[in-house]
């Protein structure tokens, strides 16, 4: 079973726009990853946000973690092309054990 | 290139077949994370190796085994095999101890007919 949803499941805009996503988990977390994956390759670690951290940023990106309401959001800022990609938030009930995924958001931007 | 190298990249096998995946992970990482990705079930986390030692189980089946050699290199074992078991399978290490981030390899695309 899956711990995080996120939310849209698809995400459609223009380069330049702003492209935010949602993760909904269900039970406490130690911490919360995103993770972006190109068209069945790899995924890459994008971002960390520990259970006591209520927002971080990573150049383009934006985290915040609202543990009262067991959700998180992803910002890309002033997309490109190339962020055309799937989603996925990533969940842990503590630092040593499994990481679960959600179904991730697939983000399409267009030139 | 995140540094964890899956072989093989493509497994065209038949059903009742019994495959091994093979995982080597980035230079100095002990951790090694199983993941199988189909469209139906999403990402599902299998099993994870610590320094040549199981740490955590998930939702893997009992045809399904993997191990870690003393090298850190790491193998998924699949026996049996159904057609729901074709699916992009994930092999990703850590550091250390932690799960804070992963690197993961390109995967091995199985395909049972």
């Amino acid at each position: 079973s899956q711990q995080g949803e996120e939310d849209p499941q698809a995400l459609s805009i223009q380069e330049g726009e702003n492209a935010t996503m949602n993760c909904s988990y269900k039970t406490s977390i130690n911490n919360l990853q995103w993770y972006r994956q190109n068209s069945g390759r790899g995924l890459v670690h994008l971002i960390l946000i520990r259970s006591n951290e209520r927002e971080k940023h990573s150049g383009r990106l934006r985290v915040t973690l609202d543990t009262s309401k067991k959700s998180s959001s992803l910002l890309i800022t002033a997309s490109r092309a190339a962020d055309t990609a799937s989603y996925f938030c990533a969940t842990t009930t503590d630092s040593w054990g499994k990481l679960q995924f959600g179904a991730g958001t697939q983000v399409v931007v267009t030139p | 290139d995140s540094g964890v190298t899956q072989t093989p990249k493509h497994l065209i096998t038949a059903t009742g077949q019994r495959v091994t995946l093979r995982c080597s992970p980035r230079s100095g990482d002990l951790s090694v994370y199983w993941y199988q990705q189909s469209l139906d079930q999403g990402l599902q986390f299998l099993i994870q190796y610590y320094n040549g030692e199981e740490r955590a189980k998930g939702n893997i089946l009992e045809r399904f085994s993997a191990q870690q050699f003393p090298d850190l290199h790491s193998e998924l074992n699949l026996s049996s095999l159904e057609l729901g078991d074709s699916a992009l399978y994930f092999c990703a290490s850590s550091l250390g101890f932690t799960n804070e981030k992963l690197f993961f390899g390109s995967g091995t695309q199985l395909s049972v007919l």
